[in-house]
């Protein structure tokens, strides 16, 4: 696609349940991030994937957490047993390249969870 | 403890006039440097990058320059446009583990007409 597309844009889950949301990288990018943004501050790592493997999830703040990025394409972040600190928007960025310097990303618009 | 500092969280400036977008990072190992912008509920889009080899890097009326010795970069908007108003941050990245980002808190920038 032409840009990285994130579904569900909005989520509102009851504390305890557990989401999962989708991240469509652009086409062909090898390189795929999650980060979480809260209220007021700047995204911050979580997970990233270079194709299919999982190769730093030094940023995912409990076992709670967890990604996967089966085919190398689609990847999806899963968070079970929400709370309420849980609240934030998950943005997922896409780069082609494998490795910095020169990999700049490109960020989806954002799934926004709210946990009440 | 947070790598990427923008001190200022918000800006005013006057249409026509220089915004300028200040960021200080605390480590040296950093090598690459990125600028985003951000509307409200849309994802960051990429602006302006510099590696560490350069002090500057323009593209058209954005010009970002680096100080390594003060571990300091600036983003200069010239002239200023009512559409520049956004939340910026800025991004570090260093070669080891060039998977991740680290970025500021954002600045605000109101361009006022």
């Amino acid at each position: 696609g032409a840009g990285v597309s994130q579904s569900p844009r909005y989520k509102v889950a009851k504390r305890g349940q557990d989401v999962a949301l989708r991240c469509d990288p652009i086409s062909g990018h090898v390189s795929l991030f999650w980060y979480q943004q809260a209220l007021g501050q700047g995204p911050e790592f979580l997970t990233y994937f270079q194709n299919e493997a999982q190769l730093d999830k030094s940023g995912l703040p409990s076992d709670r957490f967890f990604a996967e990025r089966p085919e190398g394409s689609v990847s999806t972040l899963k968070i079970q047993r929400t709370q309420q600190e849980d609240s934030a928007v998950y943005l997922c960025a896409s780069s082609s390249l494998g490795t910095a310097p020169g990999n700049t990303i490109y960020f989806g618009e954002g799934s926004w969870l709210t946990v009440v | 403890d947070q790598q990427v500092k923008q001190n200022s969280p918000s800006l005013s400036v006057q249409e026509g006039r220089i915004s300028i977008l200040n960021c200080d990072y605390t480590n040296s190992m950093f090598d690459y440097f990125l600028w985003y912008k951000k509307y409200p509920a849309e994802g960051p889009t990429f602006l302006i990058s510099i590696s560490s080899i350069k002090d500057k890097n323009e593209d058209g009326r954005f010009t970002v320059f680096l100080n390594k010795s003060a571990k300091h970069l600036s983003l200069h908007i010239v002239p200023s446009q009512p559409g520049d108003s956004a939340v910026y941050f800025c991004a570090a990245s260093r070669r080891n583990t060039g998977n991740q980002f680290y970025f500021g808190t954002g600045t605000s920038l109101t361009v006022i007409p």
